[in-house]
């Protein structure tokens, strides 16, 4: 089956731009994780879904950041007013319950703010 | 705050069994040891998990010491197509996870 999808591939912006950064995790996934990985890094949590709501937004770095999934499916994630260090790649994972620990992750989003 | 500790790098044989070494003394009770690897752009791959006993799949295997302070991963006969980044975490249900910097495994022909 089709696994968890994230879209644009890669995204280069200009600083101050907004940028939206979509994922499609497995169908059924109800738990739904963001992460950004610098270079030479391991990746870095920043937000936590379970169906619509977000459980644990903790990991976000500061309010220019905001995550989204509506229908409990898709989520967005939304950068405002990029900076130059919010260049990294961005992963997305999904699970199939709150309580299942494999995370089943996408290729990522390489942003690139200049 | 690190909850494992692993080697940064490390080489291995194609062929020859990989063990890579994974230390987690603040492991608690209910949590358990995962492994992911991230092959060079890609995003993480889950490979195996375990709580008390050895785990094995088709991918690995995990020995888990009987204190559960410290545990191994082992690739039987390593490819070079297991070059790649193997985090080891701690996890005890959803908590937010903590990747680190892992180990990265360079098999050579």
């Amino acid at each position: 089956g089709a696994g968890v999808s994230q879209t644009p591939s890669n995204k280069v912006t200009e600083k101050g731009k907004y940028v939206e950064l979509r994922c499609d995790p497995i169908s059924g996934h109800t738990a739904l994780y963001w992460y950004r990985q610098s270079l030479g890094q391991g990746p870095e949590f920043l937000i936590y879904f379970q169906g619509t709501g977000a459980a644990d937004d903790s990991g976000l770095p500061n309010d220019r950041f905001f995550a989204v999934r509506p229908e409990g499916s898709v989520s967005t994630l939304k950068i405002q007013r990029t900076e130059r260090g919010d260049s990294a790649v961005y992963l997305c994972a999904s699970s199939p319950t709150r309580n299942s620990e494999t995370q089943y992750f996408g290729p990522g989003t390489r942003l690139l703010v200049l | 705050d690190a909850k494992t500790t692993q080697p940064p790098s490390m080489d291995c044989a194609e062929g020859r069994a990989a063990n890579l070494p994974c230390n987690h003394s603040t492991i608690s009770g209910n949590e358990y040891v995962y492994w992911y690897r991230q092959i060079h752009s890609q995003g993480p791959q889950y490979i195996i998990h375990g709580l008390k006993n050895n785990e094995t799949n088709e991918m690995a295997s995990l020995i888990i010491t009987e204190d559960r302070k410290s545990s191994t991963l082992i690739l039987p006969h390593a490819t070079l197509r297991d070059t790649a980044v193997y985090y080891c975490i701690v996890n005890g249900g959803y908590q937010k996870v903590t990747f680190g910097t892992g180990t990265k495994l360079q098999v050579i022909p």
